[in-house]
């Protein structure tokens, strides 16, 4: 079945440091590869997404690119901030289901300090 | 645009009682509703997928006479946990969807049964 692999948190970085999470997936199809946020107390954020093998997905300084061959989805910032602090999920949706449902990863919790 | 609003956002009450959240998608007509379970520190568990005017499809292992699901109207699910115990204690999260790949989530409701 679909799956959805992130590192282990918690991350802890200090102001501008580079951030990096690893994502890796399981599919049957081709799917839609996604990276949401959330900020404590609060619901989850889209902050970017990519279709297809090869797009880039990127918002906020953010980045995330589809590597179909290590089936890889990868988050990149190159400066983080406090305000980054936050749960980061990988996720993806395959389209051979009828509902779009999405499947999460772990998430991992990341932690900027001054 | 696509904003989802849940309704209340916290409640707390006894164990046994009954308790209703809502899930309004406000700028878009929502084919599809989606409810997820949040443990602390966890992931996103998918609880079950709603259609308006049809019967919810709910995933292995959640009971469907405990979390009952009504997609009233395009704008519209609800979910109601009967008899709530100390263990339903969660953070509960709906997301929508117009159709294709997007989905839209709400701020979630934070559920506590004493």
């Amino acid at each position: 079945g679909n799956s959805v692999t992130q590192m282990e948190g918690p991350v802890t970085l200090s102001e501008e440091a580079f951030l990096t999470i690893n994502c890796t997936y399981t599919a049957t199809g081709y799917p839609s590869l996604f990276w949401y946020v959330q900020y404590p107390g609060e619901g989850l954020q889209l902050l970017l997404k990519a279709t297809k093998a090869d797009d880039k997905g990127s918002n906020k300084g953010f980045e995330a690119t589809y590597r179909k061959e290590t089936t890889s989805f990868h988050l990149e910032k190159g400066s983080v901030q406090v305000s980054d602090s936050a749960v980061y999920f990988c996720a993806l949706s395959d389209p051979q289901t009828s509902y779009d449902k999405v499947i999460f990863g772990p998430g991992t919790s990341l932690s900027v300090i001054p | 645009g696509a904003v989802v609003s849940q309704h209340p956002s916290r409640v707390i009450c006894k164990s046994g009682t009954s308790v209703k959240i809502e899930c309004r998608s406000l700028d878009f007509q929502a084919t599809t509703m989606f409810w997820y379970r949040q443990f602390p520190k966890q992931s996103l568990m998918l609880m079950a997928t709603s259609n308006e005017g049809s019967k919810a499809t709910y995933e292995q292992g959640v009971e469907k006479d405990k979390f009952l699901i009504n997609h009233a109207s395009l704008t519209l699910s609800t979910l109601t946990v009967t008899s709530a115990h100390p263990e339903d204690s969660s953070f509960y999260i709906c997301s929508a969807t117009p159709g294709g790949k997007a989905q839209f989530f709400g701020p979630g409701t934070r559920l506590t049964v004493l």
